[in-house]
């Protein structure tokens, strides 16, 4: 059973360009939504966090946007860059890092230069 | 160390063989997790450990999946009678956040990528 459904599975965005990525959950107990950044041959590395008291959180050019009655979480990276090519995993769990995250299946982003 | 560190980073082994993955976290991080991800796939937890404890195995596969951290640092994955629906990158995290203070993000290694033939 996939807990988390993560789209689109690619996605191609000029250089300068928005680019979002949306995520949706089942299970009501995810407190805890990390969104991940894995370049090939290299483990997932963690990019933002959100805790669901909290409608968005910035981070420099990335934002998380989170909907709590929707059970709908984003990542939005604004000024896309080449650099940020890579794939994407936004993720669940309950009671923050000390359990396990529930992965969504990717989004494998290019940024045309 | 600088991070959690992985070995061997390649492991092509014969159907049938048994295999071991070392994963090496980060100094004084009390939680560690295995998770395997197929090809094109996100992470699926397999393990969590809460220092030698082994709090969590309800994602390994199946009873030929074997893991352990005796000394609540060094964790390894053991594979027996490997099968090529086996094959995956094993990703290895740690974190600072245990049940009584759950926060700290996790750290991933750069996985063991098993290929079985």
């Amino acid at each position: 059973q996939q807990q988390v459904k993560q789209s689109p599975q690619s996605l191609i965005v000029q250089k300068g360009g928005i680019s979002i990525i949306n995520c949706a959950y089942e299970n009501t107990a995810f407190d805890y939504f990390p969104w991940y950044q894995q370049f090939p041959g290299k483990g997932p590395a963690l990019l933002i966090a959100i805790r669901p008291d909290v409608s968005e959180k910035k981070e420099g050019r990335f934002t998380i946007s989170f909907n709590k009655s929707a059970k709908q979480f984003s990542l939005h990276i604004m000024d896309s860059q080449p650099g940020d090519s890579a794939t994407y995993f936004c993720a669940a769990s309950t009671s923050g890092s000390a359990r396990q995250l529930t992965f969504g299946s990717g989004t494998q982003l290019t940024v045309l230069p | 160390g600088a991070g959690v560190s992985q070995s061997p980073r390649y492991k092509v082994a014969k159907r049938g063989q048994d295999v071991a993955l070392r994963c090496d976290p980060i100094s004084g991080h009390v939680s560690l997790f295995w998770y395997q991800q197929a090809l094109g796939q996100g992470p699926e937890f397999l393990t969590y450990f809460q220092n030698e404890a082994q709090l969590d195995k309800s994602g390994l596969p199946s009873d030929r999946f074997f893991a352990e951290r005796p000394e609540g640092s060094v964790s390894t994955l053991k594979i027996q009678r490997t099968q090529q629906e086996d094959s995956a990158v094993y990703l290895c995290a740690s974190s600072f956040g245990y049940a009584g203070n759950p926060f700290g993000e996790q750290y991933f290694g750069p996985g063991t990528r098993l290929t079985v033939t």
